[in-house]
């Protein structure tokens, strides 16, 4: 069964600082993975894919099939990032379920 | 995210009263589904649909009905609310643009507690 595992309930960091969130995942077959955030009183919104290989707000995510992470990183945190964070796979090209973790929220402190 | 509407906001209910959430989108795609969110759980799927008339289950759906008659509309349904089901809960629709299947806009939510 497929699994998303994020290690750290809570993450605070300070303005200018690098963050880390960290997303590890189980699955048998070809993973998608993406990160999705919810701003305080906002929906829940896809921040970004790993097939698109983008940056998104100074966001990166590389998807890492030895270690069979999905990390997302930001060189320089800005307070404006402060969120709920969501990793998530969903199964191959023909699944149909996306399966999230448990939720990182970050704290950027001024 | 207009697109995607749920109402109520906010409700309270007794153990053993049902209530619908209510789901509606004006993206016409086919694939709705829904989700709670509970602290330290993150988003766990309850219900999903492929389109009209064809629902199928997610990880935790006991305690839920689905039905899709329409395209625009996929409501939720409690028939005997527990306190269990004390939740906020999440309707989605897949991104129409891209089709792919962990791309979805998700709804404002439906904050729910049961007494």
């Amino acid at each position: 069964a497929q699994r998303v595992t994020q290690p750290e309930k809570l993450l605070s960091v300070f303005k200018g600082a690098p963050v880390e969130l960290k997303c590890n995942y189980s699955y048998s077959g070809s993973p998608e993975l993406f990160w999705y955030v919810q701003y305080s009183r906002q929906r829940l919104q896809l921040l970004l894919r790993h097939i698109s290989r983008e940056s998104i707000k100074g966001f990166t995510a590389d998807l890492n099939k030895g270690e069979t992470s999905f990390h997302l990183k930001k060189p320089f945190a800005q307070e404006e990032d402060s969120a709920m964070y969501y990793c998530a796979l969903i199964s191959g090209t023909s699944g149909s379920r996306l399966t999230f973790g448990e939720g990182t929220q970050l704290t950027v402190n001024p | 995210n207009a697109g995607v509407t749920q109402t109520p906001k906010f409700q309270v209910l007794k153990t053993g009263q049902s209530m619908t959430l209510q789901c509606a989108q004006d993206m016409n795609h086919e694939y709705m589904s829904w989700y709670r969110q509970d602290p330290g759980m993150g988003l766990r799927l309850i219900h999903y649909s492929v389109g009209a008339g064809i629902t199928d289950q997610g990880e935790v759906p006991n305690g839920y009905n689905v039905s899709r008659s329409t395209t625009e509309d996929f409501p939720l349904r409690l028939l005997s609310a527990a306190p269990s089901q004390t939740s906020v809960y999440f309707c989605a629709v897949r991104n129409p643009l891209s089709g792919r299947a962990g791309e979805q806009f998700f709804g404002p939510g439906t904050r729910l507690t049961v007494l």
